[in-house]
């Protein structure tokens, strides 16, 4: 009963480095969504995915990319990581982009030095 | 543009009493949908209850419930009863119509920190 599964659950990165975060949900959903979280700024919606083959930018995409790999996977990559990327990553699905509530993962804490 | 207000950063709350945690939202959509979730110190989203736009009846999930008044654009979560496994943030977030490429709105309140006292 995995739910939303996301890997890793702690990086540090110096700047410039690049990664990726892997998330893959086995519920067979339709959308997926990629949101960072900031001490007093709430989630905040990176990426998403309505369905499979479609990606498209949330509120704060720059720096980032994604790819929806197949309908179970959603990464997440960093092409040049900057200290302002330090956050708390959530990985999200949902049956679809307007329908049923987001299952998250539980997080990938990234520090960026 | 999509948005939800949560003005209480902090709670407190005496065990066993109720306490209503405030959210308001805008939008120009039609139909849509508010959600609560809960973040206890352990760090994992826990989904507790949804509200439709359409519904007409409040939401209830076992000691939760949605006060939503459509018209003030408001959409209160209400825990009955506290216990101290309740102390935690909670948002509310809000979910629009998604009509292709570009067009989706899913939002997050700031959070509530709600702390249940013995």
């Amino acid at each position: 009963n995995a739910g939303v599964t996301q890997t890793p659950k702690f990086q540090v990165l110096k700047t410039g480095q690049s990664m990726t975060l892997q998330c893959a949900q086995d519920m067979n959903h339709n959308s997926m969504y990629w949101y960072r979280q900031d001490p007093g700024m709430g989630l905040r919606l990176i990426y998403y995915s309505a369905s499979e083959g479609t990606t498209d930018k949330g509120e704060v995409p720059n720096g980032y990319n994604v790819s929806r790999l197949n309908k179970r996977e959603f990464s997440l990559r960093l092409e040049s990581a900057a200290p302002s990327q330090t956050s708390v990553y959530f990985c999200a699905s949902s049956e679809g982009p307007d329908t049923g509530e987001l299952f998250f993962g539980e997080g990938s804490r990234l520090t960026v030095l | 543009a999509q948005k939800i207000t949560q003005t209480q950063p902090g709670m407190f709350v005496q065990e066993k009493e109720a306490v209503t945690l405030d959210c308001t939202y805008d939008t120009s959509d039609q139909s849509y949908g508010l959600f609560w979730y809960k973040q206890p110190s352990s760090g994992e989203m826990i989904f507790l209850i949804y509200q439709g736009s359409y519904d007409e009846q409040n939401a209830t999930e076992g000691r939760y419930s949605l006060n939503f008044q459509k018209a003030r654009k408001s959409a209160n979560l209400v825990i009955s009863a506290s216990q101290l496994g309740d102390s935690a943030m909670y948002f509310c977030a809000m979910r629009g119509t998604y009509s292709g490429a570009g067009s989706y709105q899913l939002t997050f309140g700031k959070g509530t920190k709600l702390s249940v006292i013995p």
